[in-house]
């Protein structure tokens, strides 16, 4: 069975600091991986996927197959950036189809 | 375009009742799939439809229920409520066969007592 994890429960960081989140992940097949984020006060909504290799609000995220690893990073934090986020696996589950499964997430937080 | 809705957004229930939960998806989306967030457990992934049909259920007792309509729209159902449903009930829609988007709602809180 597949499995997300985030060894973080919550990330403190001084604004204009690098941030890393981590996420590790296990799956025996080919991953596809996202990161979503919740502002406080708003919907989950995705942040970015692998697949697409963009940055989004400056945060980008390599996908590391040796080290099952997808961490999200960005080189500057910002103030606006404090929200939980969450990793998440798609897996595929037989007979055409897939699931989104979610790591516990990771609270962070941007001090000023 | 109007986001994911779910109906009702509070309820509250005693143990040994059964709820519905209700989810309409963004329009032109045909798959529904539903979470249940806690603190403890985080998102953990209920079940989904797809064209009216349940393609996937994740590890709930079977309690836990739900349909798919022809308009996409989306229940779930939990029957013989217990103190440990209480939870917030995400769902989420997207556009294909296959969910590499989800769009969330703003969930349904329920507690149980």
């Amino acid at each position: 069975a597949q499995r997300v994890t985030q060894p973080e429960k919550l990330l403190s960081v001084f604004k204009g600091a690098p941030v890393e989140l981590k996420c590790n992940y296990s799956y025996s097949g080919s991953p596809e991986l996202f990161w979503y984020v919740q502002y406080s006060r708003q919907r989950l909504q995705l942040l970015l996927r692998h697949i697409s290799r963009e940055s989004i609000k400056g945060f980008t995220a390599d996908l590391n197959k040796g080290e099952t690893s997808f961490h999200l990073k960005k080189p500057f934090a910002q103030e606006e950036d404090s929200a939980m986020y969450y990793c998440a696996l798609l897996a595929y589950s037989g007979a055409g189809s897939y699931q989104l499964t979610f790591g516990k997430g990771t609270k962070l937080s941007v001090i000023p | 375009k109007a986001g994911v809705t779910q109906t009702p957004r509070y309820l509250i229930k005693t143990r040994g009742q059964q709820v519905t939960l209700s989810c309409s998806p963004i329009s032109g989306h045909r798959s529904v799939s539903w979470y249940q967030q806690t603190p403890g457990q985080g998102l953990q992934f209920l079940f989904e439809y797809f064209s009216e049909t349940q393609r996937n259920k994740g590890n709930f007792p079977g309690r836990f229920s739900g349909r798919q309509f022809s308009n996409s729209r989306s229940e779930m159902n939990v029957s013989t409520l217990e103190l440990g449903d209480s939870a917030l009930y995400l769902c989420a829609s997207s556009r294909g066969q296959v969910s590499y988007e989800q769009y969330f709602g703003p969930g349904t809180r329920l507690t149980v007592t």
